[in-house]
């Protein structure tokens, strides 16, 4: 079975850019959680949902960042305008049971705003 | 909020042990280990609920104290396989979500 997929795998944009970020679950799975991964911070999770619903999205830094789940094979992390702090590596997630059941991660976009 | 592990990093040679500690402040429903490799995507362990369960995965295995609100982690004869970052993720009681640590970066010499 293919795992989670992400793509792009690496993106660099200029600041003031809009970056799209696509992930597409393990069939099967009814969550989806969008991490951000970076030196100083750590893994951080920024937004999730549950059967393409959003349930917690306390994690996203700003109204910059959206994200959006139209069905439940695709969803997007948007950032506009992007700015050189958002550089980091963006995971995918996803998860069959809930929230806190064994998450299966993407390979990660790894994002540089210059 | 984040847990807290320990030591940030620990350097083995091949078949040594090593014990990784995470605590919270906050009251756990369940830890989750997770060990991510150099360039790669995080891949999960184990998960532990409260209750001081102790698990087990291969030679790693791991414990959980709800009352001190603490989890370890125990990885006995080391293999070069196992070098990579181990991240414990809490759940905090009615939270839903899992928060995770700073990581401990693991490295095993031959």
């Amino acid at each position: 079975d293919a795992g989670v997929i992400q793509s792009p795998r690496h993106e660099v944009t200029e600041m003031g850019q809009e970056v799209t970020l696509r992930c597409k679950p393990i069939s099967g799975h009814d969550y989806l959680f969008w991490y951000r991964q970076t030196m100083m911070r750590g893994l951080e999770l920024l937004i999730y949902f549950n059967n393409n619903v959003p349930i917690d999205d306390s994690g996203m830094p700003e109204d910059r960042f959206s994200a959006k789940m139209p069905n439940a094979s695709f969803s997007t992390l948007k950032i506009q305008p992007s700015e050189p702090r958002d550089s980091a590596v963006y995971f995918c997630a996803s998860s069959r049971a809930s929230a806190t059941y064994e998450q299966y991660f993407g390979p990660g976009t790894r994002l540089t705003v210059t | 909020q984040q847990p807290v592990q320990s030591p940030q990093a620990v350097i083995l040679r091949e078949g040594e042990d090593a014990v990784i500690n995470c605590s919270s402040s906050k009251a756990l429903y369940s830890v989750h280990w997770y060990r991510q490799k150099h360039g790669e995507a995080p891949v999960f362990l184990m998960i532990l609920l409260k209750g001081g369960e102790q698990k087990g995965h291969e030679k790693i295995s791991a414990s959980f104290n709800e009352k001190k609100q603490q989890s370890s982690l125990y990885l006995t004869a080391s293999q070069l396989s196992y070098s990579g970052t181990y991240f414990c993720g809490t759940e905090e009681a009615g939270a839903q979500k899992l928060v995770f640590g700073q990581g401990t970066r693991l490295t095993i010499n031959p």
